[in-house]
Formats: C-alpha cells, sequence, structure tokens
C-alpha cells in the first residue's frame, strides 16, 4: 500500500504546550505535505517539504523529512486553543501528469484552553 | 488570496437519483481533483483531470461517475445513480503548473443520501 500512516491517532495538550504529529510513507516521493482540517470543513495547506529538503519552518510549525525512514513529523510550538483540529500528512503519488495525493490517517489535535 | 469553491456545501439527495456537485478552481490552475471523505475516514483520492482529460482514476471512480469542464471555469462530479455509500464529503482541488506545488481545495460538499 502507498498509504500513509499517521501517530498518535489522537493528541491533547495545554495552551502553550508543543505537538508532535508524526507521518510514515513507504513509496519515494518528490514532496510532503501538511495540512489542516477544523471539523467539517475543507483542507487547509500548511507546508510543503521536498524531497531534498530536511527542515522547513514557517511560523510556529516546523516539519522534518526524512527520506531514508521514508518518516515526516509536524511540530506546532506554542500551541493555542484555535490550533485545535485534525493534520494529514499527504504526498502526490505520481502517475504521469497526474500527481494525485495520497493522504495519512490523520491526527486529531485538541488544545485545551 | 484565489480560492477554490465548492456549491453546493450541503446536497440531500434519494438513493438512486443524479447529483451533481460544482467546483470553480483557482483561475490560473491546470491540474483539478476530486476526493472524497466518508465520515470518519481518510481523504480518498477519486479523478485527476489535465488537459480536458480524465489523467488518473482510483477504483472508486466507477462507471456512475463522471467529471466534466464545461466552459473555462466550472468543474464538476457527476454521479449518475446515487448510493447509499456514497454520502460522504467531496472535495475538489486544483495546482499549478510547476511541479512540487501544493493542492489548493475548496470546503467541500456534504452529500448526504437517504
Amino acid at each position: 500500500s502507498q498509504q500513509g500512516e499517521e501517530d498518535p491517532q489522537a493528541l491533547s495538550i495545554q495552551e502553550g504546550e508543543n505537538a508532535t504529529m508524526n507521518c510514515s510513507y513507504k513509496t519515494s516521493i518528490n514532496n510532503l505535505q501538511w495540512y489542516r482540517q477544523n471539523s467539517g470543513r475543507g483542507l487547509v495547506h500548511l507546508i510543503l517539504i521536498r524531497s531534498n529538503e530536511r527542515e522547513k519552518h514557517s511560523g510556529r510549525l516546523r516539519v522534518t523529512l526524512d527520506t531514508s525512514k521514508k518518516s515526516s513529523s509536524l511540530l506546532i510550538t506554542a500551541s493555542r486553543a484555535a490550533d485545535t483540529a485534525s493534520y494529514f500528512c499527504a504526498f502526490p503519488v505520481s502517475s504521469g501528469s497526474a500527481r494525485q495525493l495520497t493522504f495519512g490517517s490523520g491526527t486529531q489535535l485538541t488544545v485545551l484552553p | 488570496e484565489p480560492e477554490v469553491t465548492q456549491t453546493p456545501s450541503h446536497q440531500v439527495t434519494q438513493m438512486g437519483q443524479e447529483v451533481i456537485l460544482r467546483c470553480v478552481p483557482i483561475s490560473n490552475h491546470l491540474y483539478f481533483y476530486w476526493y472524497r471523505q466518508i465520515l470518519g475516514q481518510k481523504v480518498e483520492f477519486l479523478v485527476s483531470f489535465y488537459n480536458n482529460e480524465i489523467s488518473e482514476k482510483s477504483e472508486i471512480f466507477d462507471d456512475q461517475f463522471s467529471v466534466e469542464r464545461p466552459d473555462g471555469s466550472n468543474f464538476t462530479l457527476k454521479i449518475r445513480s446515487t448510493k447509499l455509500e456514497d454520502s460522504a464529503m467531496y472535495f475538489c482541488a486544483s495546482t499549478g503548473q510547476a511541479s512540487n506545488q501544493p493542492q489548493h481545495f475548496g470546503d467541500g460538499t456534504r452529500l448526504s443520501i437517504l
């Protein structure tokens, strides 16, 4: 299977703490993307890391990629209640020009005020 | 910032009826996608569309599904004879020409089959 797997499935932390979510995959990838989904809403792109990058930052987000272990992590620092959402990793399964995304199973993050 | 827009936000339909879900991708994007998410499950790829034709489709995208780009802006997903198991959130996405670009998603259409 080319699907991604994430852990933990659910994470509950206090506001101000850091949250780390992990993603593993099985195929070779050109990039890995992280998305956020608020309950009942669409997917919002957070950050894209290319296969030749090891770490990337965007505001309070830090993403790492280890292609030798086929894994990635998303760190949210100084979490806020508004960060409560589901977080998905996704990677393009390139077949010709299609580049459709395969999504991980997601981590449900709850940040308690 | 440009957005992908989807209509309707919620569609309720009797089993066996046809539904059309509509999407307006970002205007200068060239690749278009439909995904679905059954409640509580992961997001699944349905179909990709490029250069006015389907470029890839998943096993889910069987003969009862079709896509169309009837004009320069709309991208539609039609389900010909809906089944109960078609109940899900359906997301449209688009991306530009260059590789290593993120996909931009709409807010989805919640399809409920009765």
